[in-house]
């Protein structure tokens, strides 16, 4: 089974730290996702890659920055962190054509 | 413009009924239609998946039914338990391009 580990299951940052929240697969997949879901807003799109160095904006990129040095890993980076950002953050991977597996999640408060 | 409809965004089923969650598309370009599973305090999961050149999927307790004139799909889970319990995903989604329904909350009555 294709794996995706997030890095932090939890984390809790003060507002204007820098974020980094890590993501890694297994599987030599393509296509990696970043997402954030919050309550009665679903699962919104933040960054996606579909290769190395390659980055595309998804739907609320604003705040955000990516990171795909390697083809298992794929960073979110948060600049500046503010409490608008407190949110579930999910990492996915997929091959063209088939189905997302995604992480754990990562739970991320800013104070 | 959503490309996937959900609802209902939530459900209470009792131990033992039927759920159904139902979705809705426009682009007849989709070519695969998953559902995922989502745990509190998890990442969602794929549960089933079905392409459109079938009408139905069955996977356990778990059916997909996929009308294509209609552009709807739904998700049927039969004898529901409360393990059950969780916030149900569609998708529908075609070489790069995905797209996920909005989520409904389920919960199963003991």
């Amino acid at each position: 089974d294709v794996k995706v580990t997030q890095s932090s299951r939890y984390l809790v940052k003060r507002t204007g730290e820098k974020v980094f929240l890590e993501c890694v697969q297994d599987m030599d997949h393509e296509n990696m996702f970043w997402y954030r879901q919050d309550p009665g807003l679903g699962l919104r799109l933040i960054y996606f890659s579909y290769d190395v160095k390659m980055k595309e904006k998804g739907d609320i990129p604003e705040g955000y920055s990516v990171s795909r040095e390697k083809k298992e890993r794929f960073s979110l980076i948060l600049e500046s962190a503010s409490t608008n950002q407190t949110s579930m953050y999910l990492c996915a991977s997929r091959t063209s054509g088939g189905g997302y597996t995604f992480g754990s999640g990562t739970r991320l408060t800013v104070v | 413009q959503q490309q996937v409809k959900q609802s209902p965004q939530s459900l209470i089923v009792q131990k033992g009924g039927i759920s159904i969650i139902n979705c809705a598309y426009e682009n007849t370009a989709f070519d695969y239609f998953p559902w995922y599973q989502q745990f509190p305090g998890k990442g969602p999961a794929l549960l089933i998946a079905i392409r459109p050149d079938v009408s139905e999927k069955k996977e356990g307790r778990f059916t997909i039914s996929f009308n294509k004139s209609a552009k709807q799909f739904s998700l049927h889970i039969m004898d529901s338990q409360p393990g059950d319990s969780a916030t149900y995903f569609c998708a529908a989604s075609y070489g790069n391009q995905f797209y996920f329904g909005t989520g409904t909350s389920l919960t199963v009555i003991p």
